[in-house]
C-alpha cells in the first residue's frame, strides 16, 4: 500500500535562510513524487514533481527537492527563504507501474519569521 | 491555463440533506479527484475517475457517491449529509500521462448542523 510521511507538521525558518521539509514514502512500484503548496483561503498548487531521471528536481519558485530512493524520501528545498513563502506544504506519492491514486501526506506547515 | 471551478466555496447544509458538490475542468483530462482536507490528517481521497462513467472508490468513500456523466464534470454526492462531514472538499483533475500533476479546484467548505 502507498503511503506518505511528513514528519513534521510545523517549520520555522528565518528568512534568507535555507528551508527542508522532510517527506518519506512507501510505494511497491516505482514512485510518482510531488509538491504542493496551500496558500490561505487558496487551493492547492502544483510546485514539482519526480518520475524517472535526475534526482534532483526544479520546481517554481525557487524550490526544488531531492529524490533518494535509499531512504525512500524526498525533501522539499530552497536555498534562501522568503516570508511570502509561508504555506501549508503537501508531499504525494502515485504508484508508477499504473494506478491513479495518489496519496497526500497529512502537510507541513511552514513559517518564515522576517 | 487550467481551470478547475467548484459550485460553491461555502455551503451550510442540514443534517439529513441531500448535498450536492459540483466540479468542472476545462483541459480535457482523463482523470478527475474528489478529497476531503481535514486538520493533521491531509488530504484523503474520496473517490476518483478516470473516464466518463467510471469512477473508483478512494480511501473514505463511505457516505459519499460520485457522478460523472460527461469528460469535464464530475460530482460528488452526499446522500444524507452528517455532522462529520463538516469538512473542506477540494477537486483535482488530471492527465492520465505526460502531465501527471493535479490540478485544483479553490475548495468548498462544508458545514452540517
Amino acid at each position: 500500500a502507498q503511503s506518505v510521511a511528513q514528519p513534521e507538521d510545523q517549520v520555522n525558518v528565518a528568512e534568507g535562510n535555507p528551508l527542508t521539509v522532510k517527506c518519506t514514502y512507501s510505494v511497491s512500484g516505482n514512485p510518482y513524487l510531488f509538491w504542493y503548496v496551500q496558500y490561505p483561503n487558496r487551493g492547492l498548487q502544483f510546485l514539482l514533481k519526480y518520475i524517472t531521471g535526475d534526482n534532483l528536481v526544479k520546481g517554481s519558485y525557487g524550490f526544488e527537492a531531492e529524490f533518494n530512493k535509499s531512504q525512500t524520501s524526498f525533501h522539499l528545498k530552497k536555498p534562501s527563504a522568503l516570508v511570502s513563502d509561508s504555506a501549508l506544504y503537501f508531499c504525494a506519492v502515485r504508484d508508477g507501474t499504473g494506478g491513479f491514486k495518489t496519496i497526500f501526506g497529512a502537510g507541513t506547515r511552514l513559517f518564515v519569521k522576517a | 491555463d487550467v481551470k478547475v471551478t467548484q459550485s460553491s466555496r461555502y455551503l451550510v447544509k442540514r443534517t439529513g440533506e441531500k448535498v450536492f458538490l459540483e466540479c468542472v475542468q476545462d483541459m480535457d483530462h482523463e482523470n478527475m479527484f474528489w478529497y476531503r482536507q481535514d486538520p493533521g490528517l491531509g488530504l484523503r481521497l474520496i473517490y476518483f475517475s478516470y473516464d466518463v462513467k467510471m469512477k473508483e472508490k478512494g480511501d473514505i468513500p463511505e457516505g459519499y457517491s460520485v457522478s460523472r456523466e460527461k469528460k469535464e464534470r464530475f460530482s460528488l454526492i452526499l446522500e444524507s449529509a452528517s455532522t462529520n462531514q463538516t469538512s473542506m472538499y477540494l477537486c483535482a483533475s488530471s492527465l492520465s500521462q505526460g502531465l501527471i500533476e493535479q490540478y485544483f479546484g479553490p475548495g468548498t467548505r462544508l458545514t452540517v448542523t
